[in-house]
């Protein structure tokens, strides 16, 4: 069974202190993986999709980076406005196109 | 210009009722979803429909019904609700191609059952 698993649970970080969070997967053959970024009260909105060990993204203060069983998402010199959930998601070759989601790690950026 | 909106954001209501939530996509997606996210924030897939057809049907109770009246709605009707239905329920679409399978997720419907 496809399993997606997100550390830590809940990140507190100081304004400008950099982190990174986890999100290891076991599947049968990997599509892709999804970051997305959740505020409260809204829906999921998308961030980076990764397809190959080795694959980088960046958007602004994020960073994500596959290898062959764990995506991680840097963050680099966070600000309060970076608080939200983060969650990932994979897909796997083979199968339907749905993802599976992990239970996200709710980020806390105190000024 | 929403890319995917549902109505109605908010509902109350009494244990025993019928509801019904909308949800419509202006992205051109032939694939629509619905999630139900529990109380600590886990995305569960309920239904996923392609083109209007049903293809996936994870374990839902049958008092949940989605109907696809064309590829840019799909709408959820819940019967005889219960206590544990009580969640925020997320309506998304996607292109079920390869390196297109993003989905773009609604702002939720919160659902409280009294």
């Amino acid at each position: 069974e496809d399993q997606v698993t997100q550390s830590p649970e809940a990140l507190r970080l100081q304004e400008g202190e950099s982190s990174s969070l986890n999100c290891s997967y076991t599947v049968s053959g990997l599509r892709g993986l999804f970051w997305y970024r959740q505020d409260p009260g809204k829906g999921p909105e998308f961030l980076f999709t990764l397809y190959s060990a080795g694959e980088e993204k960046e958007k602004e203060r994020l960073k994500a980076t596959l290898t062959k069983k764990e995506s991680f998402l840097h963050i680099t010199a966070p600000k309060p406005e970076d608080s939200a959930t983060y969650l990932c998601a994979v897909s796997t070759s083979g199968g339907s196109y749905i993802p599976t989601f992990g239970r996200g790690t709710s980020l806390i950026v105190h000024p | 210009d929403t890319a995917v909106s549902q109505t109605p954001k908010y509902l109350v209501t009494q244990m025993g009722n019928d509801k019904s939530i909308k949800c419509e996509q202006n992205l051109g997606h032939d694939t629509m979803y619905w999630y139900k996210q529990d109380s600590k924030k886990f995305l569960k897939i309920m239904f996923s429909y392609n083109n209007k057809e049903l293809i996936i049907n994870e374990t839902v109770p049958n008092r949940f019904s989605p109907k696809s009246p064309d590829k840019a709605h799909l709408n959820l009707h819940i019967n005889s609700l219960e206590l544990g239905d009580s969640a925020v329920y997320f309506c998304a679409s996607s292109q079920p191609l390869a390196g297109q399978e993003t989905q773009y997720f609604g702002p939720g419907t919160r659902l409280l059952v009294l």
